[in-house]
């Protein structure tokens, strides 16, 4: 059984640091694409980026595009979003996900972890 | 940078026909995907490429995509369907989820 487990809430100040994980098992890891997606509160999904854990091959969004990064560490199957510097405005919960199909080539989300909240506030 | 357009809001009763468009200028050339989200649950995907259901899906949902729309239709909603529903896809630059549409069925 394919399954993602994410690392627990995490509450933070503006200008702190942060790396939260998504831990797959189930499956080869370094053959299929995990990505992040972003939840502000009472808002809509966004897409930020993914990797491909075989060889670290990374895609992000424009718009989030050198304000996160991402990473994976294939030995122990972990996929990883981090900040340098928190802003009010990261307060969302993060999805991490896994694409339907392995392969470079495959497209879609099919396998999903079960989100992490992150609050920045003062 | 694309996006996909999709109506904040749709409504029926249950048993009735629901349809949620999206609408997208990439959509002629790439599949359209569907997300299902219950309140305080992560997404569940119940449409892929434009009209595929994933095992464990029910029947009543489909998926078509004509031009530059797609469509996510439910026959004989379900009070338990209520739900937001987004549509994702790509112009090969990127990939976007639509804004979302709650559907509301009562």
């Amino acid at each position: 059984e394919v399954q993602l487990v994410q690392s627990g809430a995490e509450v933070k100040k503006p200008g702190e640091s942060l790396k939260i994980s998504c831990k797959g098992s189930g499956y080869s890891f370094t053959s299929y694409w995990i990505g992040w997606v972003r939840q502000m509160p009472g808002k809509g999904l966004e897409w930020m980026g993914i990797i491909y854990p075989g060889d670290s091959d990374t895609r992000y969004s424009p718009s989030f595009q050198g304000q996160v990064t991402i990473s994976a560490d294939k030995s122990i199957s972990t996929a990883y979003l981090q900040w340098s510097s928190l802003k009010a405005s990261d307060t969302a919960m993060y999805y991490c996900a896994r694409h339907a199909a392995a392969g470079r080539s495959a497209e879609y989300f099919q396998h999903w972890g079960q989100g992490t909240l992150v609050t920045v506030s003062s | 940078s694309y996006e996909l357009t999709q109506p904040p809001s749709v409504s029926v009763s249950p048993g009735q026909t629901a349809r949620i468009t999206c609408s997208g200028d990439a959509l002629p050339k790439k599949y359209a995907y569907w997300y299902q989200q219950k309140s305080g649950q992560a997404p569940v995907l119940v449409i892929y490429e434009d009209s595929k259901r994933p095992s464990g899906i029910p029947e009543r949902f489909s998926g078509s995509s004509s031009g530059t729309m797609a469509t996510l239709t439910i026959s004989g909603a379900q009070v338990e369907d209520e739900a937001d529903y987004y549509c994702y896809s790509t112009d090969s630059s990127g990939w976007v989820f639509g804004g979302g549409t709650k559907l509301t069925v009562l």
